[in-house]
């Protein structure tokens, strides 16, 4: 299986900040790469596919980038509504797999 | 709008049963792979189990492998999760998630989730 590694694994940050989260795979995943959020209690919402691809409806403050085995989530100027956890995952093959996430504070 | 809601979670003993069903709304069932993902407390996402839409095709974590079985019934748009054999580790808010495919064939996300529904494994 391929195993997801993210750092850090919590970061703290203010509104307007500039926040970077990293996903190593295990071996090449080309760029079959997904970003998620997830608030307290809810489901995880799609923000980025295919490593950079902006799902509809996510604000352009988001933006996903690399290939291979290196992935980048980065959050331009933080917002208030922007404090939850990030999970990476691969879609490159079964069984796909989770990064452990990346707890974004204040 | 395509949406998602599970069903069937509960209590059950350690080598007991459960069936959790999601029903599809919003959108054409029958041609979307459709997954289950969990998430134990206090945990990560953790992948379960795909079943294609385009052939009856199913994939699973090695560790439910021969205890957990999807299907579907698309004249009713709702994907099921067979579970016996249940262990205190399968502990976890369940979730069903639509596929979204990247492109090219088994290249999947997950763009469409349900709000999850609570599996507690215990004596």
């Amino acid at each position: 299986d391929i195993q997801m590694t993210q750092s850090p694994s919590s970061v703290s940050a203010s509104i307007g900040d500039r926040v970077t989260i990293t996903c190593r795979a295990s071996q090449n995943i080309v760029n079959w790469l997904a970003w998620y959020q997830q608030k307290p209690g809810r489901a995880p919402n799609l923000l980025i596919y295919a490593g950079s691809t902006l799902q509809s409806g996510v604000p352009s403050r988001f933006s996903g980038s690399g290939s291979g085995t290196d992935f980048t989530l980065t959050i331009s100027s933080l917002q208030a509504e922007d404090f939850a956890t990030y999970y990476c995952q691969q879609g490159n093959s079964f069984p796909y797999t989770f990064g452990q996430g990346t707890k974004l504070e204040s | 709008e395509a949406q998602l809601l599970e069903s069937g979670g509960g209590l059950v003993q350690p080598g007991g049963s459960l069936r959790l069903s999601c029903a599809a709304s919003g959108f054409t069932f029958s041609t979307f792979g459709m997954s289950w993902v969990r998430q134990a407390p206090g945990k990560g996402l953790e992948y379960v189990s795909t079943l294609l839409a385009s052939v009856p095709t199913t994939y699973y974590v090695d560790s439910v492998k021969g205890r957990f079985t999807i299907s579907r019934d698309n004249s009713k748009s709702t994907l099921f999760l067979q579970m016996n054999s249940l262990r205190p580790e399968d502990t976890a808010v369940y979730y069903c998630a639509r596929d979204h495919s990247m492109g090219p064939p088994g290249k999947h996300v997950f763009d469409i989730w349900g709000q999850g529904t609570m599996v507690t494994v215990s004596s």
